[in-house]
């Protein structure tokens, strides 16, 4: 079965700092990626998603950028943090012969400062 | 594009009732309705889904019905504990689309011991 796993599970920034944050996924192959920001309390936004090395689709305009240097790694960069770059982030990904069930990871607390 | 909307947004349940979230969705094309409970700091967790040809779909406590007609698909909690207390949130899927799951914005259930 699928495992979807990220790092770090906590961090804390200052502003004006970068950012880069791990997703990597096992047991499955040629999965679809997907980056989820998740504001307190609140609904999850997607920022990214990925259906292949290299193909990177952006949903929302911002300091943000995304890459898939391997089959089964989606990273999560930034050059500066913001403030508003605060978060939980998660990444999720579909299994094998799969393009709608989407399986997430235990996500990343960030706090930038 | 698609845009699922989600009610209540708080419900709180003495433990032993049952528990009903409705979502509704726009896009008559959409096929595939899974629904994710969050525990506080946790991910999503996929804890139920149907499909556009299925009505109804059970799983022990927990069911989904699909009313593709109504374009609406609602989960039912019944003999609720106190552990199914978590962030529940409903989500809609256009094969052939966008390759993007849209998330409803939460329902915060509460079940009182």
């Amino acid at each position: 079965s699928q495992t979807i796993h990220q790092w770090p599970a906590t961090l804390v920034q200052p502003v004006g700092s970068p950012l880069s944050l791990e997703c990597t996924v096992e047991g499955t192959s040629n999965p679809n990626l997907y980056w989820y920001r998740q504001a307190a309390g609140r609904g999850l936004q997607l920022l990214f998603y990925s259906v292949g090395i290299g193909q990177i689709s952006s949903e929302v305009p911002q300091n943000l950028s995304a890459s898939r240097p391997q089959d089964r790694q989606f990273i999560l960069s930034s050059k500066k943090l913001l403030l508003s770059d605060s978060g939980f982030y998660l990444c999720a990904g579909t299994p094998s012969g799969s393009t709608d069930t989407q399986y997430f990871g235990p996500g990343t607390r960030l706090t930038v400062l | 594009g698609e845009n699922v909307e989600q009610h209540p947004s708080t419900l709180s349940v003495q433990e032993g009732d049952s528990a009903v979230i409705k979502c509704t969705y726009s896009d008559s094309a959409s096929n595939y309705f899974p629904w994710y409970k969050q525990e506080l700091g946790k991910g999503p967790q996929l804890i139920i889904d149907i499909r556009s040809n299925v009505g109804e779909k059970k799983d022990q406590r927990i069911a989904v019905t699909l009313n593709k007609t109504a374009k609406h698909f609602s989960l039912h909690i019944t003999e609720t504990q106190p552990e199914d207390s978590a962030v529940y949130f409903c989500a809609a899927f256009t094969q052939g689309g966008s390759e993007k799951l849209v998330f409803g914005k939460g329902t915060k259930l509460t079940v009182n011991p």
